[in-house]
């Protein structure tokens, strides 16, 4: 297993379309988490799944954005009507929970909304 | 609303020097607290977990502590490298979610 996988690294979009992205955990992981990170901020939560049920959103997570995690593998991201200001990098971490419940992050998708 | 500060924002020291970097966070009901290192325009590398009933946690050059009760954690880098330069994040864990403070960015001087 090489660690949680993340795509596309990179997304340039036009505002106003719909981008998806995709979290592939690492595979044992019955936790996965969605954060937001702009420049010099550190990662804000987004939502979290414990295996394929959210069990948390934050008011972050406008009705313009939609999580899935079917059949508790990988998880996607959409954000429809995109912004500028949802220009970020969009970070996924998985963790066993029930265990030492230590977080692995993937290299993070960039957002640029133009 | 569990709140994390990490201090100071920036650090810049000659190689060889010996740091500390500071966390503080503001409910002491956490799980573990974890330190990550952050490359520019990369994702978080995990350094050091300290889970609640722990007061320290070493890896190499890198020792952890916790004082839950206080709200404190510091990072203690021994014999900086160049290497070790990028921003370091420190996160909370409270169960549901990772509260991380801002970081702290580490300049290593050759």
């Amino acid at each position: 297993d090489t660690g949680v996988s993340q795509n596309p690294r990179h997304k340039i979009t036009k505002r106003g379309q719909n981008v998806t992205f995709r979290c592939d955990p690492i595979s044992e992981h019955n936790r996965l988490y969605w954060y937001r990170q702009t420049l010099g901020q550190g990662p804000e939560f987004l939502t979290y799944f414990q295996n394929e049920a959210q069990l948390e959103k934050s008011r972050l997570l406008s009705d313009r954005f939609s999580a899935e995690r079917p059949k508790g593998s990988f998880s996607t991201l959409e954000i429809q009507r995109t912004e500028q200001g949802d220009s970020a990098m969009y970070l996924c971490a998985s963790s066993f929970w029930g265990r030492d419940t230590e977080a692995f992050f993937g290299q993070g998708t960039r957002l640029t909304v133009v | 609303k569990q709140e994390v500060t990490q201090i100071p924002a920036a650090l810049s020291v000659p190689e060889g020097e010996n740091l500390v970097l500071n966390c503080s966070f503001t409910d002491s009901a956490i799980y573990n607290l974890q330190w990550f290192r952050q490359d520019p325009g990369k994702g978080l590398t995990s350094l050091l977990l300290i889970q609640s009933s722990q007061r320290e946690q070493t890896s190499g050059r890198l020792n952890a502590s916790l004082d839950k009760s206080s709200g404190r954690s510091t990072l203690y880098i021994a014999a900086s490298q160049p290497g070790d330069s990028a921003t370091y994040l420190c996160a909370v864990n409270t169960g549901n979610q990772f509260y991380f403070g801002t970081g702290t960015s580490l300049t290593v001087i050759p």
